[in-house]
């Protein structure tokens, strides 16, 4: 178990670009979540996987935001035309299917936008 | 929307004091799980207790949940220094497979 694993650790863009982040779950889970987080706040849900389909997406989640997990595995998480207030924490998890299964994190992808 | 919100904000306290932090939330949940996250990192997974439970304990770690109060509290026994973090709770409801996390209580043990 290697753990979640996201890359980059950090990513510093200039207002209006494109950026990717990328996901790699722990090869056993089938469900994959984003959030994004905030100084002194809880992560804030965004959207979830199970296996590559997207159950669920936030109303947090404008058009300027995508998420994809195309064969099941790692995901990444796009963001377009970048603002000032996406500047946060991008954290990934995955977990097993069971309504119990407890969300293991990776360490996040902190954006700065400039 | 933050569905849980934790209280206190923030609690300070002695090395070998007992620290708990309480959680209210809104709607029926499925189960409540409570993470800790050091600073810069991702959060890890401590306990989890179902909707049909009333309290469970881990280690030094105690959870009560009253669904009544759509409330829950986390008491950590013998507090040490490793133990300063910010703790959340979460939440699942029966309608979905999200959890939904509060603004969390920041502990500070002092050595």
């Amino acid at each position: 178990d290697t753990g979640v694993s996201q890359n980059p650790r950090h990513k510093i863009t200039k207002r209006g670009q494109n950026v990717t982040f990328r996901c790699d779950p722990i090869s056993e889970h089938n469900r994959l979540y984003w959030y994004r987080q905030t100084l002194g706040q809880g992560p804030e849900f965004l959207t979830y996987f199970q296996n590559e389909a997207q159950l669920e997406k936030s109303r947090l989640l404008s058009d300027r935001f995508s998420a994809e997990r195309p064969k099941g595995s790692f995901s990444t998480l796009e963001i377009q035309r970048t603002e000032q207030g996406d500047s946060a924490m991008y954290l990934c998890a995955s977990s097993f299917s069971g309504e119990g299964s407890p969300l293991h994190f990776g360490n996040g992808t902190r954006l700065t936008v400039t | 929307s933050q569905q849980g919100e934790e209280d206190p904000q923030a609690l300070s306290i002695q090395e070998g004091e007992n620290a708990t932090m309480n959680c209210s939330y809104k709607t029926s949940i499925n189960n409540l799980q409570w993470y800790r996250q050091n600073s810069g990192r991702g959060l890890v997974h401590l306990i989890l207790i179902r909707s049909n439970e009333r309290e469970k304990h881990s280690g030094r770690l105690r959870v009560t949940l009253d669904t009544s109060k759509k409330s829950s509290s986390l008491l950590i026994t013998a507090s040490r220094a490793a133990d300063t973090a910010s703790y959340f709770c979460a939440t699942r409801m029966d309608s979905s497979y999200k959890l939904i996390f509060g603004s969390g209580t920041r502990l500070l043990v002092r050595p």
